[in-house]
């Protein structure tokens, strides 16, 4: 069975900084996908960014990227020049390629960014 | 605007009593899922529809059912056999190959 792991329950930044959201993963799955989805206090879930574990490339959105080690099985999340609508939860999760289409989440991390 | 509703927002009900969550799509997604999600922890993955009158547990389907009679709705049944009825449920739809998700407003049940 897969698990993701969150190991950072909380973090906060100033407005216009850069931060760093951490996420392990395990899995014995070689084809898998990687996602950041962000909740904000209406408690609606966003897609922030997608990452196939095929690609070398990390995956970039805007403001938002990702720092994928395969190897490490580690997945990064980084907001840069960080703007108050970026306060929320951010869930990081996977999911394997083929069969059940199950995302498994990790325990997320509640990101404030302060004025 | 195409998208997820699930009604209502907030629901109460009292122990012992079953209750049906709305969940439904305008997207023409094939498949649809039921999220359930506690404080401090993630989502967790109750059922699953890949397709019309075909859906499968996920990991935490005891004390719920489902039912897919409509491609646009995948409504959830919290029977009395669940133990901690008290949680945000979230539903989601997307493609047959599953890999984006998108997530409707979920609704808060409280059983006291």
């Amino acid at each position: 069975a897969q698990t993701v792991t969150q190991s950072q329950p909380e973090m906060s930044v100033q407005e216009a900084e850069t931060v760093t959201l951490s996420c392990t993963y395990d899995t014995s799955e070689n084809n898998y996908y990687l996602f950041w989805y962000k909740q904000p206090p209406s408690r609606q879930m966003i897609l922030v960014i997608r990452q196939e574990a095929y690609k070398q490339q990390n995956a970039t959105e805007n403001r938002f990227s990702v720092n994928f080690q395969k190897a490490a099985k580690s997945f990064s999340l980084k907001i840069s020049d960080s703007q108050l609508g970026d306060t929320a939860m951010y869930f990081c999760a996977f999911m394997k390629v083929g069969g059940a289409q199950k995302l498994v989440f990790g325990q997320g991390t509640r990101l404030t960014i302060n004025p | 605007d195409g998208g997820i509703t699930q009604s209502p927002k907030y629901l109460f009900r009292k122990e012992g009593q079953n209750v049906t969550l709305s969940c439904e799509q305008n997207l023409n997604h094939d498949a649809m899922y039921w999220y359930r999600q506690d404080p401090g922890q993630g989502l967790r993955l109750i059922y699953y529809s890949q397709i019309v009158n075909d859906f499968q547990k996920g990991d935490i389907a005891e004390g719920y059912s489902v039912s897919r009679e409509k491609k646009e709705s995948f409504p959830l049944t919290v029977t009395s056999a669940q133990k901690n009825p008290t949680a945000f449920y979230l539903c989601a739809s997307s493609n047959r190959d599953g890999y984006e998700q998108y997530f409707g407003p979920g609704t808060r049940l409280t059983v006291t």
